[in-house]
């Protein structure tokens, strides 16, 4: 069983739709960051949460530390979302990454 | 933002041959950098911890003596593939935070460079 679980693997939507990806995971963590790889291969990192909610543009990201879960917010989703999140926990000694969500926003 | 660099970005080698892959932090020092592989459809999964001034911290599996990472100086870490193999061919990554904390820090991360064994 992987420490850090994604769901969904795959997820297409409509140019405009809400976005929800989850990660959980099963280790005691120090932080929880969600990353965006481009189909280039690029990596940007969006959030890095030890707590509560984060907010940057379109995106927001929140943690529930007691349930051991995360999620991943996109409002009004744009076809230049379309890309890879992952997201990967820092348990103060290791990283451990999920396996990535694919998006695909249709314009 | 914080801007990290990787050379080359693409390479392609000879089965046994040695791939040196430098990464660089542009506009911070970085005391400690992250390598990453990726493989095709995969995920990102951590090699090794590069510490400036000491020896690199390897993950379970993963052969210090065929990855070797040196950390000489603040702005630049390396990752040479030493007798490279088909199999080692894959998207190698490097990451730094800023402020030297680990993983509880936000993490800057190069563009990668594409290893092509032949």
């Amino acid at each position: 069983k992987n420490e850090v679980e994604q769901s969904p693997q795959n997820l297409t939507a409509q140019e405009g739709e809400f976005i929800t990806i989850n990660c959980s995971y099963s280790v005691g963590i120090s932080a929880l960051h969600w990353l965006q790889q481009h189909p280039g291969g690029g990596i940007v990192s969006l959030f890095m949460l030890s707590s509560g909610k984060k907010k940057h543009g379109r995106l927001i990201a929140t943690i529930n530390i007691q349930e051991k879960h995360s999620s991943l917010h996109i409002t009004a989703s744009h076809p230049r979302d379309s890309a890879v999140y992952i997201c990967a926990v820092h348990t103060g000694n290791q990283f451990y990454f999920g396996t990535g969500t694919s998006l695909t926003v249709i314009p | 933002g914080a801007v990290v660099s990787q050379h080359p970005s693409w390479v392609i080698c000879k089965s046994g041959t040695s791939v040196k892959i430098e990464c660089r932090s542009l506009d911070f020092q970085a005391t400690t950098m992250f390598w990453y592989r990726q493989f095709p459809k995969q995920s990102l999964m951590l090699m090794a911890t590069s510490n400036e001034g000491s020896k690199a911290t390897y993950e379970q599996g993963v052969e210090k003596d065929k990855f070797l990472i040196n950390h000489a100086s603040l702005t630049l870490s390396t990752l040479t593939v030493t007798s490279a193999h088909p199999e080692d061919s894959s998207f190698y990554i490097c990451s730094a935070p800023t402020s030297g904390r680990a993983g509880t820090d936000t993490q800057y991360f190069g563009p990668g460079t594409r290893l092509t064994v032949l």
